[in-house]
């Protein structure tokens, strides 16, 4: 299995702050990779996938970037309703895994 | 607009069984993969299962490998995951999610809004 890590685990920003969360492949996965926002009680939101290309609707100030096995993404100005989890996932193959999880918290 | 809805989840007693269903609505369902993908209380994501299109392929991660089956109707819009011998650690929300892509694997979107299942004597 590919394993996906994130880091860091948790963090907190104050809004404007540029924010960066990184997610590292045991093996390449070339840019076959998505990220997610979950807030409290409800289902993940696709933000960006194939690395850095952003969902229809999702604001520019999120961004991808990476390939092969390290990847970040990239919050360029916090805002308030940005306090989530992140979750980076591999599609390389069709074991599919997620990373651990980023906690974002608004200072 | 495209929807996906859960429903099945409940309470159910160690080793017994259970069926989850996922509705599916605005989009060409006989045309995507889809997936289940489950997530303990507090804790993070894990993928479960994957069908494609036509059912063709499916797919699970270990822990649910004899145990599991995902199928699909597709004169129903409907996905299926039937649960059986459960355990305690199979505790979680269930997600169904749609593939992206017909010919290899892809990002998961949309998610459904999750169905809970608890797994307890």
């Amino acid at each position: 299995d590919i394993q996906m890590t994130q880091s860091p685990s948790t963090l907190s920003a104050s809004v404007g702050d540029r924010v960066t969360i990184t997610c590292r492949a045991s093996q390449s996965i070339s840019s076959w990779l998505a990220w997610y926002q979950q807030k409290p009680g409800k289902a993940p939101n696709l933000l960006i996938y194939d690395a850095s290309t952003l969902q229809s609707e999702v604001p520019s100030r999120f961004s991808g970037s990476g390939s092969g096995t390290e990847f970040t993404l990239t919050i360029s100005s916090l805002q308030p309703g940005d306090s989530a989890t992140y979750y980076c996932q591999q599609y390389n193959s069709y074991w599919y895994t997620f990373g651990q999880g980023t906690k974002l918290e608004i200072k | 607009q495209v929807q996906l809805v859960e429903s099945g989840g409940g309470v159910v007693q160690p080793g017994r069984s259970l069926r989850l269903s996922c509705a599916a609505s605005g989009f060409t369902f006989s045309s995507y993969g889809m997936h289940w993908v489950r997530q303990a209380p507090g804790k993070g994501l894990q993928w479960v299962a994957l069908i494609w299109y036509d059912g063709t392929k499916k797919d699970y991660v270990d822990s649910v490998k004899g145990r599991f089956t995902i199928s699909r109707d597709n004169s129903k819009n409907t996905l299926y995951l039937q649960m059986n011998s459960l355990r305690a650690e199979d505790t979680a929300m269930y997600y169904c999610a749609r593939d992206s892509i017909a010919s290899r694997p892809g990002w998961f979107d949309p998610w459904g809004q999750g169905t809970l299942v608890t797994v307890s004597s």
